[in-house]
């Protein structure tokens, strides 16, 4: 079993609507926890770091971490043909600076 | 503006050749990864380094090497390529303190033929 699940999509929604795009894990010694945006031949960009539990705002872009379900989300709102990219979440353990990556969810964002 | 910097962007080469990938960054960062990213799957990390003459193998085997004689330099060596070697290889660093996350490169996608 992998450390991190995510589904790969590809995950299409039209302009405008909320975006949820989740991540499962089994290490609950997980406490950073972050979202990373890939668009097409380009290196990942970080989006959201959260630690421990509870929830991150920034813009239009909202992380979301339930440690008691091993559960983190993100969310999108007003989602734009710009947010397409695939969306890679990573986490790691206190005492390390290795993270685990998910695989990635595409999403394509319609006009 | 990207303040790390891979080359070549894409490479095609032929089977038994000795290529080096190059990985730069200008943010004075501490430790530096190597990631190989092969299609729907997850990030592997090959190599990482924690400082000048610090390298260690990461989580997937590779028949890759690299060094770290200074700071901003981070290349990755394959000795003899094989087609098993085509995939895409992220470079990333990190800064030594606190926990903002990696800066990845845009990336080398490496073509074994």
């Amino acid at each position: 079993q992998k450390e991190v699940e995510q589904d790969p999509g590809p995950l299409s929604v039209p302009e405008g609507a909320i975006v949820s795009l989740n991540c499962t894990y089994s290490n609950s010694a997980f406490q950073y926890f972050m979202w990373y945006r890939q668009y097409s031949r380009k290196g990942p960009e970080l989006l959201m770091y959260t630690y421990s539990s509870g929830n991150k705002e920034d813009g239009r872009f909202t992380a979301q971490v339930d440690k008691s379900s091993k559960y983190i989300s993100l969310f999108i709102r007003d989602s734009q043909p710009s947010d397409s990219a695939t969306y890679l979440c990573a986490m790691s353990a206190s005492g390390t600076y290795k993270y685990i990556f998910g695989t990635g969810t595409r999403l394509k964002v319609l006009a | 503006e990207a303040d790390i910097y891979q080359t070549p962007r894409y490479l095609v080469i032929g089977t038994g050749k000795k290529i080096t990938l190059e990985c730069s960054q200008t943010m004075g960062h501490d430790k530096m990864y190597w990631y190989q990213q092969d299609p729907g799957m997850e990030l592997h990390l090959i190599h990482y380094s924690y400082g000048v003459n610090s390298t260690e193998k990461g989580d997937l085997s590779s028949e890759s090497t690299v060094s770290r004689i200074r700071t901003e330099h981070f290349p990755l060596t394959l000795e003899s390529a094989r087609p098993s070697h085509t995939s895409q290889y992220l470079c990333a660093s990190s800064e030594s303190r606190g926990r903002d996350g990696y800066t990845f490169g845009s990336g080398t996608r490496l073509t074994v033929v």
